[in-house]
């Protein structure tokens, strides 16, 4: 069965500090994994994905994450935060079924 | 592109009777839609799968009989929550995918009084 581990339910940062969201997956073949961002009241917004290949991928918002395969990680990470950047940040593992397995997520608060 | 819809952002509805929440992927044919429910400060829990043209499959602990799920077209999907309860107020979304990728509606509130 796959799974996610988000382990900071919550983080606080500085406007302008890096940030980075750990997330740890359990799945028996290589997995299809997702970061989704979610403001409050609102849908799930795609941030990146990784399905193979280069294991540093490039997202939206400047965001970009690294899937290791051997620590099972797949972190997110922004070098300069931005006040819209507070939100829920939710990271997902897919299988060939194409079915999501959330993480419970880490909530982003800004402060300025 | 990919940009999925859901009507109604949110509805009131009295117990027992009925709500129906469509689910609309505007700019591409999604040929799986899937449903979540969302608590107050918790993550998606997936509520069913569904395919254009066949029967959704639900999740274990899902009722079948109670959270309706039809997949009309490649572009519409809708949730009818038959015989609301209270408990069944939420938050309720949407997705639609042609491969490996689920791009998410905005989300329907569900307040049943």
């Amino acid at each position: 069965a796959q799974s996610v581990t988000q382990p900071d339910i919550h983080i606080t940062v500085s406007e302008g500090a890096s940030l980075e969201l750990r997330c740890n997956y359990s799945y028996g073949a290589t997995p299809y994994l997702f970061w989704y961002v979610q403001s409050p009241g609102q849908g799930l917004q795609l941030l990146l994905k990784y399905f193979s290949g280069d294991t540093l991928v490039q997202g939206i918002k400047g965001f970009e994450a690294e899937f290791k395969r051997s620590q099972s990680s797949f972190n997110l990470r922004k070098p300069s935060v931005h006040w819209s950047d507070a939100a829920e940040y939710f990271c997902a593992v897919g299988g060939v079924d194409y079915k999501l397995s959330f993480g419970a997520g880490t909530t982003v608060t800004v402060r300025a | 592109g990919a940009v999925v819809s859901q009507h109604p952002s949110r509805v009131i509805c009295k117990s027992g009777t009925s709500v129906k929440i469509e689910c609309r992927s505007l700019d591409f044919q999604a040929t799986t839609m899937f449903w979540y429910r969302q608590f107050p400060k918790q993550s998606l829990m997936l509520m069913a799968t569904s395919n254009e043209g066949s029967k959704a499959t639900y999740e274990q602990g899902v009722e079948k009989d109670k959270f309706l799920i039809n997949h009309a077209s490649l572009t519409l999907s809708t949730l009818t929550v038959t015989s609301a309860h209270p408990e069944d107020s939420s938050f309720y979304i949407c997705s639609a995918s042609t491969t490996e990728t689920q791009y998410f509606g905005p989300g329907t509130r569900l307040l049943v009084l």
